[in-house]
């Protein structure tokens, strides 16, 4: 069973520049979350889908940041305009959904730095 | 509010020694518990869970019991290898379907020969 993909693995941008992050989640997998992890810290859940609508987005800065999940499959995190303090690693993790002990698999993440 | 407290790194130990890292949680309810472990490169892999009070989870020769009256769940393994050198999470989902993770700052594990 193929696992979640994410692309690019690494980007380097320049502050105020626009960035954008695609995942694609196990097939069947109902949630999608996206995960942001600054070096030393534990991930922090910035947007999770159910299918194609959003179920928590409270962390989410939405002033520069914004996801969609078109269709219930595929994922896109945007970044617009970046800060220096948003060079972290995005994760993206899915799972079946629903209930409490329900396991989340994680891609292997993409490794954002701002200039 | 839910929170999960992990002992800091990081932790350096000799091949065969005896681990511990210790993980206490804060939560409503009775929330699902988690640890996952970052090897060098790799992304976050689900190590082994728990998902009510007294089930011991159980993974590669890594334990960790869900203690209620305690709120603790740490991480045990009798005899570390060089390959287990990673960065171990804690984690708890809440009780509430639909929740994601709320993970501990993580906890850096090496292992020397």
């Amino acid at each position: 069973e193929a696992g979640v993909a994410q692309s690019p693995r690494y980007k380097i941008i320049e502050k105020r520049q626009s960035v954008a992050f695609w995942c694609n989640p196990i097939s069947g997998h109902a949630t999608l979350y996206w995960y942001q992890q600054i070096l030393g810290q534990g991930p922090k859940l910035l947007i999770q889908f159910q299918n194609n609508g959003v179920v928590d987005d409270s962390q989410l800065p939405k002033d520069r940041f914004s996801a969609e999940r078109l269709k219930g499959v595929d994922s896109t995190l945007k970044i617009q305009p970046a800060k220096l303090e948003d060079s972290a690693v995005y994760l993206c993790a899915s799972s079946l959904g629903g209930s409490g002990g329900d396991t989340q698999y994680f891609g292997p993440g993409t490794r954002l730095t701002v200039l | 509010g839910n929170s999960v407290t992990q002992m800091e790194g990081p932790v350096t130990l000799s091949e065969e020694a005896f681990l511990t890292i210790n993980c206490t949680y804060t939560a409503t309810g009775y929330p699902s518990l988690f640890w996952y472990v970052q090897y060098p490169g790799e992304g976050l892999q689900l190590l082994l869970k728990a998902t009510k009070a007294d089930d011991k989870g159980s993974n590669k020769g890594f334990e960790a019991t869900y203690r209620k009256e305690t709120t603790s769940f740490h991480l045990e393994k009798g005899s570390v290898q060089v390959s287990d050198s990673a960065v171990y999470f804690c984690a708890l989902k809440p009780s509430q379907a639909g929740t994601a993770l709320i993970f501990g700052k993580g906890t850096t594990l090496s292992v020397s020969s």
